[in-house]
């Protein structure tokens, strides 16, 4: 089966800096991936780990530890507009036709304040 | 600018009603998606469709019927939907193969079921 887990929500001060985590047990895997997703919108591509190590892009990080299971997404000088949905989604076994399945967790509502 | 577009953008329909959902890919992409988002759930696949072929069928009722005519279209037919199936209709689409591809989002259709 499929499980993955990540904090409901998160609240942090404007330039500050905020780690999300994410673990995750799952049937296979083929790489870990975090969205953006403002509140009304499509979710948006942030980054992809399918190696350990850490994943530097900008203000954002992502880390990943395959043997944990386990993930974390940091944010770095947090801006407003950084508020929104974090969803932490596993691509795992191979479905068919080149294709792969991603897992989503429930995402973590992070609020940026003043 | 996603280059995936979906139509509507919302959708109020009685149970009785029969309604279709449109995406469009513009990314020369080969593989198309169509995901559940409902309130404090995580994003559900419903349909894989990959090389024109449906790979993944995650156990949706038959009220919902998918069709890819061809790589850069796909549609969900409703019939006889119920009240819990009000929620956020996203699809996706991605190249195929095993790199890092990232799956691109519409920006989904808010379907309210009377």
């Amino acid at each position: 089966g499929q499980n993955i887990d990540q904090p409901t929500e998160m609240t942090a001060t404007e330039g500050a800096i905020v780690q999300i985590n994410c673990t995750y047990q799952t049937s296979g895997f083929n790489g870990l991936f975090w969205y953006q997703q403002h509140a009304g919108e499509a979710p948006t591509f942030l980054s992809y780990n399918v190696l350990d190590g850490l994943e530097e892009k900008g203000r954002f990080s992502s880390f990943l530890s395959r043997s944990k299971g386990y993930s974390y997404l940091l944010l770095k000088e947090l801006q407003m507009k950084d508020s929104a949905s974090y969803l932490c989604a596993v691509r795992g076994t191979y479905s068919g036709a080149g294709s792969y399945q991603l897992t989503f967790g429930k995402g973590t509502k992070l609020s940026v304040i003043p | 600018e996603t280059g995936v577009t979906q139509t509507p953008r919302h959708l109020v329909m009685g149970m009785t009603n029969k309604k279709s959902l449109k995406c469009e890919q513009h990314l020369g992409h080969n593989a198309m998606y169509w995901y559940k988002q409902s309130a404090k759930k995580p994003l559900e696949l419903m349909f894989v469709y990959s090389l024109e072929e449906r790979v993944e069928n995650n156990s949706v009722p038959s009220r919902f019927s998918p069709e890819c005519p061809n790589s850069s279209h796909l549609f969900l037919h409703l019939h006889t939907l119920q009240p819990e199936d009000s929620a956020l209709y996203l699809c996706a689409s991605s190249p195929t193969g095993q790199g890092a591809f990232e799956q691109y989002f519409g920006p989904g259709t808010r379907l309210t079921v009377t």
